[in-house]
Formats: C-alpha cells, structure tokens, sequence
C-alpha cells in the first residue's frame, strides 16, 4: 500500500480555472506538508499542517489553500489557476517536525 | 543568496567510483535532510541527521553544526544511484517542520 499517495497524478486546465489536488497518507503522521517544484526543480513549502496548527509560506498567493477533512487528508484548492501556477506539487507528511518526511508521487500542474 | 548551497550542481561519475556531494547552510538549524530525487520525479528520504554521522548501505552522511556543513558520499557507485540528490535543512526556532531546500546535485553514474 501506498504509504502518501496523490491524486491526480497529472492535471491539464485553463487559465481562471478552480482545481484540487487531493492528498491521502496512511502512516499515522500527525503531519502534512505540500511543496512546490518549478520548472527547475527547486522546491519550496507552501504548507504545513497539523492538527493544531496551519503554517502558511508568506509567499504562498492566498488562491492556494490547504484544506484538512482529517488528519489522514491534506487536499489542496487552488482557485483562478494563472500561467506561473504550473509545477510539480508534492505533498509530505512526517510524524513530527523533527522527523523523517515521507513523500507522495507528486502532481504535475499545467495551465494553460 | 539561498540559504542552501550544494556543490556541484551537476556530476558526472563512472561506476565505482567514490562520490562526494557537498551542502552547506548559513541558518542555524534543527536538522537536515538529504533526499534523492529518481528520474522518474519520486522523492525519497535518504538521512536526517543533527550531528554526526549516519550510514546506510553505501550511502554515508556526515554533518558539522560548528562549520554548518554536511556531506552525502556514495560508495562503489552504480548507475542506479543516478538521481537528483536535495539538501534540505529545517531551520531552528523555524515553523514547524518547514524545510528550506538546497538547489540539488544531478549525479549521472555511466556504466
């Protein structure tokens, strides 16, 4: 079984356009991360989350945001999707701060 | 100037041969992290270390608080260890497991 898994593993959309991308760990980590990978493989967090607090990146544009069904979910909204939007998304989760991070298969974003 | 810096950028290396992939920080940190990147886009955790050294198969990681850096070195290479390897540091009194990353070293193991 998967231990984070991303869905979907590939998203094609037009500018302006409203999208998820949805984040499921199965390892009991109490929490969640998304990052950013841009065109040259840098990456960047967006988000942390546990089930106490949300960490925002203050260069994150508020289009993005990070919602929680549970502690096992970390889906991702990103609403009026613009050209610079396109990347790679992954999400994390680890069971503390300090620890080891686990990666999900990431999510390539392309706008069109 | 990123808070990470690796060195190389890019390496090239024939099989067997001893790697060295360098990574220094300019923020006082918690912990750091090397990842390896496959080709096909995946990110694996390799070693979290706060000092010291930790070894895993023919992979060995060293870190230096005083001097603020750390090293990945690769063993007997193979063409399978041909990925992208990330530094990634959690920076102290930082958000809560927020990682600033390195810009990663290509490494190419030709057979």
């Amino acid at each position: 079984d998967t231990a984070v898994s991303q869905t979907p593993k590939y998203l094609v959309t037009q500018m302006g356009n409203d999208k998820s991308i949805k984040c499921e760990q199965n390892l009991g980590h109490d929490t969640m991360y998304w990052y950013k990978q841009d065109s040259k493989k840098f990456l960047k967090i967006m988000f942390s989350y546990n089930n106490k607090e949300l960490i925002i990146n203050e260069t994150v544009p508020n289009r993005f945001s990070p919602k929680s069904p549970d502690k096992a979910h970390l889906n991702l909204h990103i609403n009026s999707l613009e050209l610079g939007d396109s990347a790679v998304y992954f999400c994390a989760s680890s069971t503390w701060a300090l620890a080891e991070q686990f990666f999900g298969p990431g999510t390539r974003l392309t706008v069109l | 100037k990123n808070e990470v810096e690796q060195s190389p950028q890019n390496l090239t290396a024939q099989e067997g041969e001893f790697i060295t992939i360098n990574c220094s920080y300019s923020v006082g940190i918690s912990a750091l992290h090397w990842l390896q990147q496959h080709p096909g886009g995946g990110i694996v955790s390799l070693f979290m270390l706060s000092s010291g050294k930790k070894k895993h198969g023919r992979l060995i990681a060293t870190i230096n608080i005083q001097e603020k850096h750390s090293s990945l070195h690769i063993t007997a290479s193979h063409p399978r260890d041909s990925a992208v390897y990330i530094c990634a540091v959690l920076e102290r009194g930082g958000s809560q497991g927020n990682l600033i990353f390195g810009k990663g070293t290509k490494l190419s193991v030709k057979p």
